[in-house]
């Protein structure tokens, strides 16, 4: 198994640029996530999904959108990159949310930079 | 509002001793607890968990202590070892809800 696996590692993107990032997990887990990790600072949850065709938002939403079409791929989409999305970004799934199985599988991150 | 904190940005400790990374959280509907480590250009990864129905969780060289009345948790690792030197995120959520909430982490830095 690989995993979570995402793509791109390293992305520089200019301001008002779009891109997405891609994730997928190979674990038929039902829950995906993506956070973002600023310098010094813990993850913050951006949106999950509890599964396929359906999605939330976390705590930090804005400027971000996703969709989850398969188990198995999680797309997290940027629309006008702004500075302030300089971040880390990581992606997880858990087979469930809670209780003792919220053991959630990060992917390797992807380090997005907004110039 | 960061609702679990890490106080100790790093942390040095000799090989062979005990490492003690602490955690507080201010959210009293926390009741599962866990504790991430993470290598540079690496995703976390899980270590250890603690249910707030226990107050202490052993897996080999790792516990975790959980004072509910203060709020805090603690790791322990004995012995320590090189191969432990990485960031230690702890991280918290409710039963039931979806988001998991991250202290700052601790690097933990084992000088051979």
């Amino acid at each position: 198994n690989a995993g979570v696996t995402q793509t791109p590692k390293f992305r520089i993107l200019k301001i008002g640029q779009s891109m997405t990032l891609q994730c997928t997990q190979d674990m038929n887990h039902n829950y995906m996530y993506w956070y973002r990790q600023d310098p010094g600072m813990g993850l913050k949850l951006i949106y999950y999904s509890v599964g396929a065709g359906i999605t939330d938002k976390g705590e930090v939403p804005n400027g971000y959108n996703v969709s989850r079409s398969t188990t198995e791929d999680f797309p997290l989409r940027l629309e006008l990159a702004a500075p302030s999305q300089t971040s880390v970004y990581f992606c997880a799934s858990s087979y469930t949310s809670g209780g003792s199985y919220n053991e959630q599988f990060f992917g390797p991150g992807t380090r997005l930079t907004v110039l | 509002d960061q609702q679990v904190k890490q106080n100790s940005p790093s942390l040095s400790v000799q090989e062979g001793r005990i490492s003690i990374l602490n955690c507080d959280y201010t959210n009293s509907m926390f009741d599962y607890f866990l504790w991430y480590k993470k290598y540079p250009a690496e995703g976390p990864t899980f270590l250890i968990s603690i249910s707030s129905i226990k107050d202490k969780n052993e897996d080999g060289r790792f516990t975790v202590f959980l004072n509910k009345s203060a709020k805090h948790l603690s790791l322990h690792i004995v012995p320590s070892q090189p191969g432990d030197s990485a960031v230690y995120f702890c991280a918290a959520l409710q039963t039931g809800a979806n988001n998991l909430f991250f202290g700052t982490g601790t690097r933990l830095t084992v000088i051979p």
